[in-house]
């Protein structure tokens, strides 16, 4: 399956955890790569493998897997949180596509 | 450190040609990475459009593969986007980024680490 399912929209209220999960059958192949996009703005990498962040992203933000389901946690979420999350794999198919996740909306309340 | 620069036409007529470059600097596009084209229509999510290795190998998303064409020029450090017989549905914010790889516990994973800021091509007469 080329498809990556994320629920549309979340909200956490300040300094709480918010889990956003990412479901395709590719992700029982690959670890998911997360993507952080603020308006007018280009995405940016959050986490990719197991549970990497890459260098300036905040220590908040961490990744898992399990299954068919990947998973961006923030945990004590910031006003500059609030956002659209992406998740991205490589299709399981053999073909070598890519494919992203439908997103997420990130409300902090 | 690396970064790319998408650069090319903002308007493009329906049924013509939409071409775009990106630029690299920083950084030598033969390195061991894919380089690849994303797209974002206005209020939509992110669209995978294909990606290019430094050998010329590419792959592309099977719903544009028809129309789309992705070339590297080693010599110019860049690597091009022509997609074809545009539509208004093609209207989106373009982004070029680097691809990155690894290996952890019996599982690979890719991510783009690299992005450009991105380039608006409105498709309209």
């Amino acid at each position: 399956s080329s498809e990556l399912t994320q629920d549309p929209a979340v909200s956490v209220a300040l300094g709480q955890t918010v889990r956003i999960t990412c479901q395709g059958d590719s992700l029982r192949s690959y670890y998911a790569s997360w993507y952080q996009q603020k308006p007018g703005q280009a995405p940016v990498l959050v986490i990719y493998g197991k549970n990497n962040r890459p260098s300036g992203i905040p220590d908040r933000f961490s990744g898992s897997s399990s299954g068919n389901t990947a998973s961006l946690t923030i945990t004590g979420a910031q006003a500059e949180d609030e956002a659209d999350y992406y998740c991205n794999s490589r299709d399981s198919s053999g073909n070598h596509l890519n494919v992203f996740g439908t997103g997420t909306k990130v409300t902090v309340l | 450190q690396v970064q790319l620069q998408e650069s090319g036409p903002g308007l493009v007529k329906p049924s013509g040609t939409l071409s775009l470059t990106c630029a690299v600097s920083g950084g030598s596009i033969s390195s061991s990475n894919w380089w690849s084209w994303v797209r974002q229509p206005p209020g939509k999510g992110l669209e995978w459009i294909g990606e290019i290795y430094h050998s010329g190998s590419t792959n592309y998303n099977p719903s544009l593969k028809s129309r789309v064409t992705i070339s590297v020029d080693k010599s110019k450090n860049q690597f091009s986007l022509k997609l074809s017989s545009v539509t208004a549905a093609d209207t989106a914010v373009y982004y070029c980024a680097r691809i990155d790889s690894g290996y952890d516990q019996s599982y690979y994973y890719y991510y783009m680490d690299v992005w450009g800021k991105g380039t608006t091509v409105t498709v309209s007469s």
